[in-house]
């Protein structure tokens, strides 16, 4: 059964830089394409951005000069970086897996999300 | 950037009545590449529907999608308890993709 699971810091200063780790288990990270995805508290969801597993990359243009995300196939775990945080970028987190369903792509498998709160 | 309306934002009924969540785009969209999204208080998204009308791998057939063009719908046939949660459009692209604001049906 495939697995994701986010990790890293629950609490980021403001201006500084959120790291966040997507750890794939059940399944080989390679062949798919994964995602980041995140939910403001009592708000919608917002597409942050997308990963080949050969590190092509695909970026919510609204966010494509602050964030990056990278993939490290050997460790089966992709990531995403976001620089100068504001309060704003207060949210649920979510990775997630983007496969190919007949003519669409769909997430398919998510995390269960983690919260980062951006504040002094 | 195409932007998701969704509306009501909230549904209140009751079980066993129908439920249509309306989804509408600011611009065209492919139906192949247009979804709904279901998700439930402290949980992460599910997928119900895909490509406007097929449904996921295990969801109930008394959920349906239909649509084109800029107007989609979700369709709950008969409301069971464990349909009230908030429901999610989604679309993309090549270069973006975006949800909707979400419709909550709730209990009435």
């Amino acid at each position: 059964q495939l697995q994701l699971q986010e990790s890293g810091p629950g609490l980021v200063k403001p201006s500084e830089t959120l790291s966040l780790t997507c750890t794939v288990s059940g399944a080989s990270i390679s062949t798919y394409y994964w995602g980041w995805i995140r939910q403001p508290p009592g708000k919608g969801l917002e597409w942050i951005g997308s990963i080949y597993y050969t590190g092509s990359t695909y970026y919510n243009p609204s966010l494509k000069s602050r964030i990056t995300i990278s993939v490290d196939t050997s460790k089966n775990q992709f990531s995403l970086k976001m620089n100068s945080v504001t309060a704003a970028d207060t949210a649920v987190y979510y990775c997630a897996r983007r496969r190919q369903a007949s003519s669409s792509w769909v997430f398919d498998y998510w995390g269960q999300g983690t919260l980062v709160t951006v504040s002094s | 950037e195409i932007v998701l309306t969704q509306s009501p934002d909230t549904l209140s009924l009751s079980p066993g009545e129908r439920a249509t969540l309306s989804c509408r785009a600011s611009q065209s969209v492919s139906s192949n590449y247009f979804d709904w999204y279901q998700q439930k208080p402290g949980q992460a998204p599910r997928l119900l529907i895909y490509g406007t009308s097929n449904r996921a791998t295990g969801i109930p057939d008394r959920f349906s999608g239909s649509g084109s063009g800029t107007d989609f719908a979700l369709t709950i046939s008969s409301l069971e308890p464990e349909d009230f949660a908030v429901y999610y459009c989604e679309r993309y692209d090549s270069s973006s993709l975006t949800f909707g604001g979400g419709t909550k049906v709730e209990i009435k």
